[in-house]
C-alpha cells in the first residue's frame, strides 16, 4: 500500500507571496492532519480534516488555512508569507480521526 | 497545560547499550502515547505506542514503560544498534475529545557509536 504522499518536496518562495502544499493520503484513510516542524519550535499541529470538514485547530494565525477533497486529498494554504513560516510541513493520515497517524515525507518550505 | 515535557534533548551511547527516553505530561484527558522515530530528509514513523491503562508494551527492542500516577512514560531502546541513531518523538493526545491532534515532545537526538 503506498504511503502519504506530498508535493512539493521543496519549495523557495519570497516574503508575501502564497503557497499550497498538496496530501495524498493512505488510500482508505479519510483523516489528515498537517504539523509544522521547526529547530526551535518542533512538531506543531496546525489543523486536522476529517470528511472534508476541519475538526481541529492549532495556534496559528489566520494566513493558515486548508481544505480537505471528497477523496481525503487535502491542501494547506499559506498566504502572505513570512520568514518564520520557514519549516518543514508534515502531513499525516489515518483511518479516522482516533486511529494511527502515519506520516509522509514533508514539504520543505524556505522563505526567502 | 498541554504540552509534554521531553529529556535529554540528546543521547550519545555505545552498540549495545540501552538509551533510555523520558516525557511527561500534565493533561490527565490525554489516552494515546505514540513515540515515533524520524531520520534526517523523511516524516515522523510511529515506532510504538501505548494507552494509560497499560503499564508497560514490548515490541521488538522497543519498549514503553507508562506511570500513570507519576504522568510519566519512556522509551527504551534494547541492544541499541548505529542503525537506531535518528531523532525520538514522544507523543500524547486525547483521541476522543480532539481526535488526531498530537501534542509532541521537542525531541531526543540519539546517536549510537558503533
Amino acid at each position: 500500500k503506498a504511503g502519504v504522499t506530498q508535493t512539493p518536496r521543496y519549495l523557495i518562495k519570497t516574503r508575501g507571496q502564497q503557497v499550497t502544499l498538496s496530501c495524498s493520503p493512505i488510500s482508505g484513510h479519510r483523516s489528515v492532519s498537517w504539523y509544522q516542524q521547526t529547530p526551535g519550535q518542533g512538531l506543531q499541529f496546525l489543523f486536522e480534516y476529517f470528511s472534508e470538514t476541519q475538526r481541529n485547530k492549532g495556534n496559528f494565525p489566520g494566513r493558515f488555512s486548508g481544505r480537505q477533497f471528497s477523496n481525503s486529498r487535502s491542501e494547506m494554504n499559506v498566504s502572505t508569507l513570512e520568514l518564520g513560516d520557514s519549516a518543514l510541513y508534515l502531513c499525516a493520515s489515518s483511518r479516522d480521526p482516533t486511529d494511527t497517524q502515519y506520516f509522509g515525507p514533508g514539504t520543505r518550505l524556505t522563505v526567502l | 497545560q498541554q504540552q509534554v515535557k521531553q529529556s535529554p534533548q540528546s543521547l550519545i551511547v555505545q552498540k549495545g547499550g540501552i538509551p533510555i527516553i523520558n516525557c511527561a505530561y500534565e493533561n490527565t484527558a490525554f489516552d494515546y502515547f505514540p513515540w515515533y522515530q524520524q531520520f534526517p530528509g523523511k516524516g515522523p514513523a510511529l515506532l510504538i505506542a501505548i494507552r494509560p491503562d497499560v503499564s508497560e508494551k514490548k515490541e521488538g527492542r522497543f519498549t514503553i514503560s507508562f506511570n500513570k500516577s507519576a504522568k510519566q512514560f519512556s522509551l527504551h531502546i534494547m541492544d541499541s544498534q548505529p542503525g537506531d541513531s535518528a531523532t525520538y518523538f514522544c507523543a500524547a493526545s486525547n483521541r476522543y475529545n480532539q481526535g488526531g491532534k498530537l501534542i509532541f515532545g521537542q525531541g531526543t537526538e540519539l546517536s549510537v557509536k558503533p
